[in-house]
């Protein structure tokens, strides 16, 4: 078993629609969780950054930890064609601060 | 401004050739980091510079060999790769604050290598 869980996708939404975008995992010491979005054949961009369990917003994205679940989620409200890309979550433990642990990454496509 | 700069954006390589990858970073970070990723797969960590010192090497091959000159500089030296080493190659840098700190990676735009 992974130490994180992500499907894949492709996720096709159309423009408007809210996204929920998923990753499950078994450590329980993880702390720290990210998601970053990925453009085709480009680096990874930071767009959330959670601590420990709760919810966190900024604009149109949401993001949702539930250790109690090892679930965290990322929620796109609104969704636009520009949004289309991976979206990666990491996260790491409270000593593993340099070596983050990633999902598979999903594939969203948000069509106009 | 968290951004890192890599160069260059594209390398085409032989088998036979030496090249280095150079990625920059002007944010104080302290950790900075080389992953390499294939295409629709994550991230997977190379090496990792704590203080211009290397804290981290994931049992990577030894055709390949980072640096790191100072805080703001990383290479990645490359010789006698294989076809198989063809990947996009990212740097991240992170502040290094401590480990229950809110750091986190920060990630160039990539360089995008071809080994023919």
């Amino acid at each position: 078993q992974k130490e994180v869980e992500q499907d894949p996708g492709p996720l096709s939404v159309p423009e408007g629609a809210i996204v929920s975008l998923n990753c499950t995992y078994s450590n329980s010491a993880f702390q720290y969780f990210m998601w970053y979005r990925q453009y085709s054949r480009k680096g990874p961009e930071l767009l959330m950054y959670t601590y420990s369990s709760g919810n966190k917003e900024d604009g149109r994205f949401t993001a949702q930890v539930d250790k109690s679940s090892k679930y965290i989620s990322l929620f796109i409200r609104d969704s636009q064609p520009s949004d289309s890309a991976t979206y990666l979550c990491a996260m790491r433990d409270e000593t593993g601060f340099q070596k983050l642990v990633f999902g598979t990454g999903t594939r969203l496509l948000v069509s106009p | 401004d968290t951004e890192v700069t890599q160069t260059p954006k594209h390398l085409v390589m032989g088998m036979t050739n030496k090249k280095s990858l150079k990625c920059e970073q002007h944010m104080g970070h302290r950790a900075m980091y080389w992953y390499k990723q294939k295409a629709k797969k994550p991230p997977e960590l190379m090496f990792v510079y704590s203080y211009e010192k290397l804290s981290i090497n994931e049992s990577v091959p030894s055709r390949f060999s980072p640096e790191c000159p100072n805080s703001s500089l990383l290479n990645l030296h490359l010789h006698a790769l294989q076809p198989e080493d063809s990947a996009l190659y990212l740097c991240a840098s992170s502040p290094l604050s401590s480990p229950s700190s809110t750091d986190t990676q920060y990630f160039g735009p990539g360089t995008r290598l071809t080994v023919l």
